[in-house]
């Protein structure tokens, strides 16, 4: 079985500063774990991938993920944000053979970044 | 290369009609998933096709159904609509199967209004 904790339902920041958006998964194999943002009235477009090539994952828009395996966490940073960051932001994770095959969502983060 | 294609993006249906929603794959991808986003439930798994056989079903009732085509494109249909059904229909193509950490591509959705 497999699962994903988005730990903050939204998250408030200002111009410039920076962002995290903390994931916590479950998986009892080395999952596939994914960021997606979605924009409002728009598809989820992907951000970033790790399938265990490297522990630290660089993604579009100068976002970039850390897979950490002791703390089952995959958190989502970026060093400045701007203000077209402005998104929901899905945590997902895959790959858990013998079981549903089926992607697991984490409920989402709502960026706010103020001027 | 053209992104995963849905149609129609906007309808509004009548309660107990059927609706039918199409989705055009990213060329060369062999599955299609559909999930349904609603601000209650989140992102949820509808579907899954991979050379027109279903591989997976989520948790929705037998109102809900899909079928996919010896191109890949696929369709889903919902009968006798419910205001509950009222969501943002989402689309995903990939490589292969969904679930075993390939990467899934959205199209923009298609938004079902039911009243």
């Amino acid at each position: 079985a497999q699962s994903v904790t988005q730990l903050d339902s939204h998250v408030s920041v200002s111009e410039g500063t920076p962002v995290l958006l903390r994931c916590n998964y479950s998986s009892s194999y080395s999952p596939s774990l994914f960021w997606y943002v979605q924009h409002p009235n728009k598809g989820l477009q992907l951000l970033l991938k790790y399938t265990s090539a490297a522990t630290l994952v660089k993604g579009i828009n100068g976002f970039e993920a850390e897979f950490k395996k002791s703390e089952t966490s995959f958190h989502l940073t970026k060093p400045s944000a701007h203000m077209s960051d402005a998104a929901e932001y899905f945590c997902v994770v895959s790959g858990a053979p013998g079981g549903s095959y089926i992607p697991t969502f984490g409920r989402g983060t709502s960026l706010i970044v103020h001027p | 290369k053209a992104g995963v294609t849905q149609t129609p993006r906007y309808l509004i249906k009548t309660r107990g009609q059927q609706v039918t929603l199409s989705c055009s794959p990213i060329s060369g991808h062999r599955s299609v998933s559909w999930y349904q986003q609603t601000p209650g439930q989140g992102l949820q798994f509808l579907f899954e096709y991979f050379s027109e056989t279903q591989r997976n079903k989520g948790n929705f009732p037998g109102r809900f159904s899909g079928r996919q085509f010896s191109n890949s494109r696929s369709e889903m249909n919902v009968s006798t609509l419910e205001l509950g059904d009222s969501a943002l229909y989402l689309c995903a193509s990939s490589l292969g199967t969904a679930g075993t950490g390939n990467t899934i591509y959205f199209g923009e959705g298609s938004w079902l209004t039911v009243v």
